[in-house]
């Protein structure tokens, strides 16, 4: 298996700018986790879906951030409009059953 | 919400020495993951531990899932210098599927 994927792997954009993040999970993983990680906080948990049903999206910082799995095999992450705070890097995490969660590679993405 | 105090924060070894690190809650867990970061790379899992008291090996890395389930320690034996990154200490509660982090474990091993 390839593991989680996730593009693209960098992303620079100015600030009001949409950005749109790409997680392909682990296949026959029930379970996707959105985090961010910063140096000041560490890695959060944004969102959570479980067979493609949003669980919890407490962490979703603002309006600005949404996210959608449409399918078992995919997820997107959108922000917008973004701001330079937003700067972080974005992880997506899969799981099967809620045990085991494989990390992506991550999305850095910078705001300017 | 949840927190795990994760210590020490960052720490400076030389290549063959024994490394220990642990992470504590004032709440209860059911799980406890210990994972590894590369710089420019997603947390990788190293153990993962499902019962309070277990004691879990895998090659130099040694961890332990504290009785009272607040706490869970990792050990790493005669460290090499490719044991370099940040380590996390992550854990689950029950009836949730949330993976809380701690803050992490800087590791510099010098040659």
């Amino acid at each position: 298996d390839a593991g989680v994927i996730q593009s693209p792997r960098h992303e620079v954009t100015e600030m009001g700018q949409e950005v749109t993040l790409r997680c392909k999970p682990i296949s026959g993983h029930d379970y996707l986790f959105w985090y961010r990680q910063t140096m000041m906080r560490g890695l959060e948990l944004l969102i959570y879906f479980n067979n493609n049903v949003p669980i919890d999206d407490s962490g979703m910082p603002e309006d600005r951030f949404s996210a959608k799995m449409p399918n078992a095999s995919f997820s997107t992450l959108k922000i917008q409009p973004s701001e330079p705070r937003d700067s972080a890097v974005y992880f997506c995490a899969s799981s099967l059953a809620g045990q085991l969660w494989d990390f992506g590679p991550g999305t850095r993405l910078l705001v300017l | 919400g949840q927190q795990l105090n994760q210590s020490p924060q960052s720490m400076f070894i030389q290549e063959g020495e024994d490394v220990s690190m642990n992470c504590t809650s004032s709440s209860i867990f059911n799980t406890w993951l210990w994972y590894k970061q590369d710089p420019g790379e997603g947390p990788v899992l190293l153990i993962a531990l499902y019962k309070a008291g277990e004691l879990t090996s895998n090659g130099r890395l040694t961890a332990q899932f504290g009785i009272t389930r607040k706490d869970s320690f990792l050990n790493i034996s005669a460290s090499i210098p490719s044991d370099v990154g940040i380590y996390f200490c992550a854990g689950v509660q029950g009836g949730s599927e949330k993976l809380v982090f701690g803050k992490g474990t800087k590791l510099t091993v010098n040659p």
